[in-house]
């Protein structure tokens, strides 16, 4: 157990709907990073915020958004889904907010796209 | 655009054989990580490496880091079926955020 907690773990919703990715990171980690696993694309970054803020971006497509709330926990939302973001969305969390701090993930939520 | 190959992408080989995965890019990294990935669970990490040259052991499981830090390898020795698994490379880019850079990522599977 990592000490990063994820839900749901399961979603299962149809095309052109809007979802929420929940995370707690753990305690006392002030980054948290979402990151997209897809069977052809592998572990992609899509975002970090640190400490309430947005410390760096990836190929974070636009209909998707993310904060980070001021008890740390943090939302992914997906908007006008396709069948394409069906994939395992992971969050995880560090102490701080650099490269050479560890991070520790979560166990992931699986979404799909019908 | 920073990418990091992994190979090999699968890798079957029976129990007691040693191995060695290779992480490769053409980019300079301030880290490297190893992650181990099991089906339906997030990436657990192994180890972390920073100097150019560092090796590091954890039991059967050996991690080196290139000297020029843009490539680094895992190498198992004596393998046993609890090794199965998705390992993953990750490389810390040298800047002030901690965005990680994943490999694609060697399946293996160790048969009794």
């Amino acid at each position: 157990d990592s000490g990063v907690t994820q839900t749901p773990k399961h979603l299962i919703t149809a095309t052109g709907q809007r979802v929420t990715l929940r995370c707690s990171p753990r305690s006392g980690d002030l980054s948290v990073y979402w990151y997209q696993q897809s069977l052809d694309q592998g572990l992609q970054f899509l975002i970090q915020y640190y400490n309430g803020e947005e410390r760096a971006k990836g190929n974070i497509l636009e209909r998707f958004s993310a904060q980070q709330f001021p008890d740390l926990h943090s939302e992914l939302n997906l908007s006008s889904l396709e069948l394409g973001d069906s994939a395992l969305y992971f969050c995880a969390s560090s102490p701080l907010g650099q490269g050479l701090y560890e991070q520790y993930f979560g166990p992931g939520t699986r979404l799909t796209v019908t | 655009t920073q990418l990091l190959e992994q190979s090999p992408q699968f890798l079957s080989i029976q129990e007691g054989e040693n191995l060695t995965v290779y992480c490769n890019s053409s980019s300079v990294f301030s880290s490297l990580q190893w992650y181990r990935q099991e089906p339906g669970e997030g990436p657990v990490l192994l180890v972390t490496v920073v100097t150019g040259g560092e090796v590091k052991k954890l039991k059967r499981l050996t991690f080196q880091f290139g000297d020029a830090r843009k490539d680094s390898s895992l190498h198992i020795t004596a393998a046993q079926p609890g090794d199965t698994g998705l390992y993953l490379c990750a490389g810390g880019l040298a800047s002030n955020t901690g965005k990680l850079i994943f490999g694609q990522g060697t399946t293996l599977q160790v048969k009794p």
